[in-house]
């Protein structure tokens, strides 16, 4: 079994500054981990995934994760975020033997000027 | 430009109603799935499909019913036996149904009870 916890429900963050959304991660195999985008009323956008490799990757619109096995962490951030960063994000799990991922509870950015 | 397409954005149910929503993928994709979304609350599984003719229950699939018949389509129909249906729903797709690969999301369906 494998789950995924978000650690802030709600971030609230002035514009020009640094965020970092916190994602704990918990499964009994290898897993892949994703962070994806929703803006209000659509649906999911990938922002980035980690696979394998390098512990740190990168995605689109300047955000960043890293992955942290003996953590069991992948917590998003970007330096410097703007308005429009304003969403839900979500981080998921799905392990290496199985197709299925689990996707946390989200948590909201609400970036203010 | 290649995407999934839900419809329709917004639907009202009747007590004791049957209601169908559609998804559509232009992707290729082999994998789909149905997700519902309820606020504060992530994504809980309700079917998905690796390929054509065979789908699966997820998490929560009770009072709902999938048909997988073409690869392009996957609809969700939400039965009556569904006693809370209030939900914003998600379709998504995935090339396989292998783990590395990520999921591609409609911009969903909201149901509402009348």
């Amino acid at each position: 079994a494998q789950s995924v916890t978000q650690l802030d429900s709600q971030v609230p963050v002035f514009e020009e500054a640094p965020v970092e959304l916190r994602c704990n991660y918990s499964s009994s195999v290898s897993v892949y981990l994703f962070w994806y985008v929703q803006y209000p009323n659509q649906g999911l956008q990938l922002l980035l995934k980690y696979l394998s490799g390098s512990t740190l990757v990168k995605g689109i619109n300047g955000f960043e994760a890293e992955f942290n096995k003996s953590q069991t962490s992948f917590h998003l951030r970007k330096p410097s975020v703007h308005i429009s960063d304003t969403a839900e994000y979500f981080c998921a799990v799905s392990s290496t033997n199985a197709g299925k991922s689990t996707f946390g509870d989200g948590t909201t950015l609400t970036v203010k000027p | 430009d290649g995407g999934i397409t839900q419809s329709p954005k917004y639907l009202f149910r009747k007590e004791g109603q049957n209601v169908t929503l559609s998804c559509e993928q232009n992707l290729n994709h082999d994998a789909m799935y149905w997700y519902r979304q309820d606020p504060g609350q992530g994504l809980r599984l309700i079917y998905y499909s690796q390929i054509v003719n065979d789908f699966q229950k997820g998490d929560i699939a009770e009072g709902y019913s999938v048909s997988r018949e073409k690869k392009e389509s996957f609809p969700l129909t939400v039965t009556s036996a569904q006693k809370n249906p209030t939900a914003f729903y998600l379709c998504a797709s995935s090339k396989s149904h292998r783990g590395d690969q990520p999921q591609h999301f409609g911009d969903g369906t909201r149901l509402s009870i009348l």
